[in-house]
């Protein structure tokens, strides 16, 4: 079984705090994907990469950046955490070709303060 | 770009009844929908999903169909049970676009 794990479930940040979103998948996945979860917005796609330090931005890409140095691991960066970045964070994976099942993690809740 | 919509954005339905639920997509090029189901703290899990060379496919008790002319597809849900009540996502091809989510309540 496809697993994605995400570092943390629930985070507390402060305003204009540096914040990392870690996320590993086990499956030899060449895309990995980040999203927001917001009640009456659904997923919305922040960035995603198709390839190890490649990176493409996503719908809602304003205030994050993102890193892929391995293939296992995409991470996702708040250079200064805003309250408006209070939401569920989705790591996703899927194989070579977009529009392939793509595996979720847990998320992980952020509250910025 | 890709636009998916779903309504209702809540569902209820009594236990063993059937629950239907529609989404809609712009882009008559996309070829792959993909339904998710999202259980409480928990992430997004496929479910079923279908392309766009099939009309309809089936696993037990959900089933999916496509309408590429009227762009359209659905989840259908037979026999209902307490543990169906989660948030359903459908999405639509390629850099998948995600409609805003239903969620489905049976009530026992």
């Amino acid at each position: 079984d496809v697993k994605v794990t995400q570092s943390s479930r629930y985070l507390v940040k402060r305003t204009g705090e540096k914040v990392f979103l870690e996320c590993v998948q086990d499956m030899d996945h060449e895309n990995m994907f980040w999203y927001r979860q917001d009640p009456g917005l659904g997923l919305r796609l922040i960035y995603f990469s198709y390839d190890v330090k490649m990176k493409e931005k996503g719908d809602i890409p304003e205030g994050y950046s993102v890193s892929r140095e391995k293939k296992e691991r995409f991470s996702l960066i708040l250079e200064s955490a805003s309250t408006n970045q209070t939401s569920m964070y989705l790591c996703a994976s899927s194989r070579s070709t977009l529009g392939e099942t793509q595996y979720f993690g847990p998320g992980t809740r952020l509250l910025v303060l | 770009g890709e636009n998916v919509e779903q309504h209702p954005s809540t569902l209820s339905v009594q236990e063993g009844d059937s629950a239907v639920i529609k989404c809609t997509y712009s882009d008559s090029a996309s070829n792959y929908f993909p339904w998710y189901k999202q259980e409480l703290g928990k992430g997004p899990q496929l479910i079923i999903d279908i392309r766009s060379n099939v009309g309809e496919k089936k696993d037990q008790r959900i089933a999916v169909t496509l309408n590429k002319t009227a762009k359209h597809f659905s989840l259908h849900i037979t026999e209902t049970q307490p543990e169906d009540s989660a948030v359903y996502f459908c999405a639509a091809s390629c850099k998948l676009t995600f409609g805003k989510g239903i969620t489905l309540s049976v009530r026992p």
